[in-house]
């Protein structure tokens, strides 16, 4: 399977716990996307990356977030001391240099916070 | 900063009858990249259709056909011959440089057997 993979596909935590997800992009893809999705409405954006580079991050990025992607490879998305709000569908999506902007999702990795 | 705003939350078709999903947005960008996703119930979302802004020509692919309106920044999904399969939520976003997509809330549809 060469599209994106994402890590847990489901994660179920106290309050007040961290957590960490990841993302393998599809190989030749440079550019890498974390989003968040909540029941019933579209996927926001929190940040992206061009190889090892954080590029953007969006105000809905609070301290308690913090992504990598240390060799342009997979990502890592943590959340620190989680809190119920925090429960979501997070979206990981990669798109190539050469593409027409098409971005190439996974199957997201889902956080319930109890 | 861009916007989409799809404003129909839900739609209901009949198998085998033809349905237009509604999409405006706002953009300041000369160049971007308009798209429809569909995300099928617990299943990953997949890419429908792309127009790119310069371009008149409105986008097709078998069943799916675009009509973009520049000027009035519209952009609607038309599925032709609707598939049980085609039961998903639909997202309409756009890119500009970066290629970061923005979403709106999505439609929900629905089709019936």
């Amino acid at each position: 399977d060469t599209g994106v993979s994402q890590n847990p596909r489901h994660k179920i935590t106290k309050r007040g716990q961290n957590v960490t997800f990841r993302c393998d992009p599809i190989s030749e893809h440079n550019r890498l996307y974390w989003y968040r999705q909540t029941l019933g409405q579209g996927p926001e954006f929190l940040t992206y990356f061009q190889n090892e580079a954080q590029l953007e991050k969006s105000r809905l990025l609070s301290d308690r977030f913090s992504a990598e992607r240390p060799k342009g490879s997979f990502s890592t998305l943590e959340i620190q001391r989680t809190e119920q709000g925090d429960s979501a569908m997070y979206l990981c999506a990669s798109s190539s240099p050469l593409g027409a902007g098409e971005l190439f999702f996974g199957e997201g990795s889902r956080l319930t916070v109890l | 900063a861009q916007t989409v705003t799809q404003s129909q939350p839900e739609m209901s078709v009949q198998e085998a009858e033809t349905v237009t999903l509604s999409c405006t947005y706002d953009t300041s960008e000369n160049n971007y990249y308009l798209f429809w996703y569909k995300q099928p119930p617990s299943r990953q979302m997949i890419l429908v259709i792309r127009q790119e802004a310069y371009k008149q020509q409105n986008a097709t692919e078998n069943r799916f056909s675009v009509n973009f309106q520049k000027a009035a920044k519209s952009f609607s999904l038309k599925i032709s011959d609707s598939q049980l399969g085609d039961t998903a939520m639909y997202f309409c976003p756009l890119t500009g440089a970066n290629s970061k997509l923005t979403f709106g809330k999505g439609i929900t549809l629905s089709v019936r057997p």
